[in-house]
């Protein structure tokens, strides 16, 4: 089953406590990317990444990190949590035809920052 | 800042009635649409698309797309209770914006 699997399904942590969501895929998709979703902001994207060891920044990267270092797995590491990402994020991954972009997501890892 | 703006709701409407959702996008490049459907505590699923002003229609949902006036629609027809989630517009022209979504509410 083509599938995009995130874990875990929720998370409670403490300021400061490095943590990894972990995200993969099994379709072979080129590009990955990382949102977190807050009450009347939407979708925001945190990273992408296009292919294997290439990773960019999207609207709000501050104090999250990524690596791509296989096709199917993109890690969102938070090196030191802060209350303010507390928050409902979601891995998606996609392929890029001409004037398409269909988005797979992830089941979601609410996370919270005490 | 590129920008696509939905109103939050709720859109309250009866069952069997017509669900009419707005979006404006900001980015006179973008060139795709979309809708996602987003149920309570789960992931965003993709509906519709639409790249051409005018129509689109899949079963009971109908996409319009405006490029002029930057604004895309989603309408369904005969709304069911299970229609009731929240609907993401999103448009793409070199990256992929989301709108903050609109919460739909279909009432037996």
């Amino acid at each position: 089953e083509a599938q995009v699997t995130q874990n875990p399904r929720y998370l409670i942590t403490v300021t400061g406590k490095k943590l990894t969501v972990t995200c993969s895929q099994n379709m072979n998709h080129e590009y990955m990317s990382w949102y977190r979703q807050d009450p009347g902001l939407g979708l925001r994207q945190i990273y992408y990444s296009m292919n294997v060891e290439v990773t960019d920044k999207g609207d709000v990267p501050e104090g999250y990190k990524v690596s791509r270092k296989e096709k199917r797995n993109f890690p969102l590491i938070l090196e030191s949590p802060s209350p303010n990402q507390t928050s409902l994020y979601f891995c998606a991954s996609s392929f890029i035809e001409e004037l398409n972009e269909k988005l797979f997501f992830g089941s979601g890892t609410q996370l919270s920052v005490l | 800042q590129k920008e696509v703006e939905q109103n939050s709701g709720p859109l309250s409407v009866p069952e069997g009635a017509i669900a009419s959702l707005n979006c404006t996008y900001s980015d006179r490049g973008s060139q795709s649409f979309f809708w996602y459907r987003q149920y309570s505590g789960k992931s965003p699923e993709l509906i519709m698309s639409i790249y051409s002003n005018g129509d689109k229609e899949d079963g009971r949902f109908t996409a319009q797309l405006n490029k002029a006036s930057q604004y895309v629609s989603l309408l369904i027809r005969d709304s069911q209770p299970s229609d009731s989630a929240t609907y993401l517009c999103a448009s793409l022209g070199g990256k992929l914006i989301f709108g903050q979504g609109t919460e739909l509410s279909v009432k037996p």
